[in-house]
């Protein structure tokens, strides 16, 4: 089954505790992004990836990082999590053609306290 | 930049009315404009799209017409059901954007 999957999907931390969201895809797509969703502001970009090794910074990137070492993998990183990065956040691919279709991942709802 | 605007939510309906979401939007070039939905506690799924001025998508009962003249892609539905209960984002993509550029999402309720 074609799927974007992560983990976990609900986190609870503490303020400075690094941490990594986990992001795997298995339709063999070249575009990959992380989005955050919060009440009102809709779905904003984090980061993307076009290809191994090609990130660049979304709308919202700061206090973020992300890496891409393998075309199904793009894991989200926060070095010092701060309770406004508590929010529902959704990874994404699709293939690198103009207007393909966006899947989405079920989501990871994190909370910094 | 690129933008899009939605109708503020949320909206309630009883099952079978008729339902319009209005999305209207702001783009550099000629974008592609789709319609995701996304139900309690699931990412977003596609549900419709629209590549090019005057094209119509639909999918599920739902319909959008791409009208360039009003930089609008409203979606509609005829009668609705429980089950449409949801989130609803209109997006777009333009040739020279690398990715999707959202609205702020409209929680529709479906009364039984």
């Amino acid at each position: 089954e074609a799927q974007v999957t992560q983990n976990p999907r609900y986190l609870i931390t503490v303020t400075g505790k690094k941490l990594t969201v986990t992001c795997s895809q298995n339709m063999n797509h070249e575009y990959m992004s992380w989005y955050r969703q919060d009440p009102g502001l809709g779905l904003r970009q984090i980061y993307y990836s076009m290809n191994v090794e090609v990130t660049d910074k979304g709308d919202v990137p700061e206090g973020y990082k992300v890496s891409r070492k393998e075309k199904r993998n793009f894991p989200l990183i926060l070095e010092s999590p701060s309770p406004n990065q508590t929010s529902l956040y959704f990874c994404a691919s699709r293939t690198g053609q103009g207007t393909s279709e966006q899947y989405f991942g079920p989501g990871t709802r994190l909370t910094v306290t | 930049g690129n933008s899009v605007t939605q109708m503020e939510g949320p909206v309630t309906l009883s099952e079978e009315a008729f339902l319009t979401i209005n999305c209207t939007y702001t783009a550099t070039g000629y974008p592609s404009l789709f319609w995701y939905v996304q139900y309690p506690g699931e990412g977003l799924q596609l549900l419709l799209k629209a590549t090019k001025a005057d094209d119509k998508g639909s999918n599920k009962g739902f319909e959008a017409t791409y009208r360039k003249e009003t930089t609008s892609f409203h979606l509609e539905k005829g009668s609705v059901q429980v089950s449409d209960s949801a989130v609803y984002f209109c997006a777009l993509k333009d040739g020279s954007a690398r990715q999707l550029t959202f609205g702020s999402g409209t929680q529709l309720t479906v009364l039984p």
